[in-house]
């Protein structure tokens, strides 16, 4: 299986920029999306084969990578961003990372 | 509007089954792929289950395989899980998702829960 590593947390504060990322354990091409998770909700697509954003997504976020290091960007961080974030490959099967949950000070 | 609803929630013992129910809406639901995905409480996601938009394949994640089977009804614009041998570990919220191309996962229902526990 292809293992999809994200860190745990990160904690910022509105207005700034963040960016979270995903290693995968062998390379995925560009076969890589992002979802957010909003506690008590079902995850929501944001970004889709590495840096196409989905419909309805606000511009503050983006995707960037190729290969086994991807990036998710929200900038500027909002209130609303509060959420856990997953990665997903479709490349080798589907799996999905940890998560990060994304905090604000 | 894409709507995804499941239900058939509920509490079972170890060795019991079970079966859920995602009813589909706002799309031609007979022209798409659709799984069944996972999330244990307080972890992270977990494919489980595929089905092709015509039944002519399945796929299905080790951690269930043999005990768990996908169906659909185009029909009726419904998609099943049937969950067998159910095991303490298959504790989880149970999502319905639409699989865009590219192994994609564009609209989610709300989810399930599953307990199994004696």
């Amino acid at each position: 299986d292809t293992v999809l590593t994200q860190s745990p947390a990160l904690a910022v504060s509105p207005g700034e920029r963040v960016s979270i990322s995903c290693r995968a354990s062998e390379g995925v091409n560009s076969y890589m999306h992002w979802y957010q998770q909003k506690p008590g909700q079902q995850p929501k697509l944001l970004i889709y084969k590495a840096s196409n954003l989905a419909s309805g997504v606000p511009a503050r976020f983006s995707g960037s990578g190729s290969g086994t290091d991807f990036t998710l960007t929200i900038d500027p961080v909002e209130a609303d961003d509060t959420a856990t974030y997953f990665c997903q490959q479709s490349w080798n099967d589907w799996t999905f990372g940890g998560g990060t949950k994304l905090e604000l000070k | 509007e894409v709507q995804l609803v499941e239900s058939g929630e509920g509490l079972v013992q170890p060795g019991s089954s079970m079966k859920l129910s995602c009813v589909a809406s706002g799309f031609t639901f007979s022209n798409y792929g659709m799984n069944w995905i996972r999330q244990a409480p307080k972890k992270g996601l977990e494919w489980i289950a595929l089905i092709y938009y015509d039944s002519s394949s399945k796929y299905y994640a080790d951690s269930v395989k043999g005990r768990f089977t996908i169906s659909r009804d185009n029909s009726k614009n419904t998609l099943y899980l049937e969950m067998n041998s159910l095991r303490s570990e298959d504790t989880a919220m149970y999502y319905c998702a639409k699989e865009a191309r590219e192994g994609l996962f564009d609209y989610w229902g709300q989810g399930v829960m599953v307990t199994v526990s004696s």
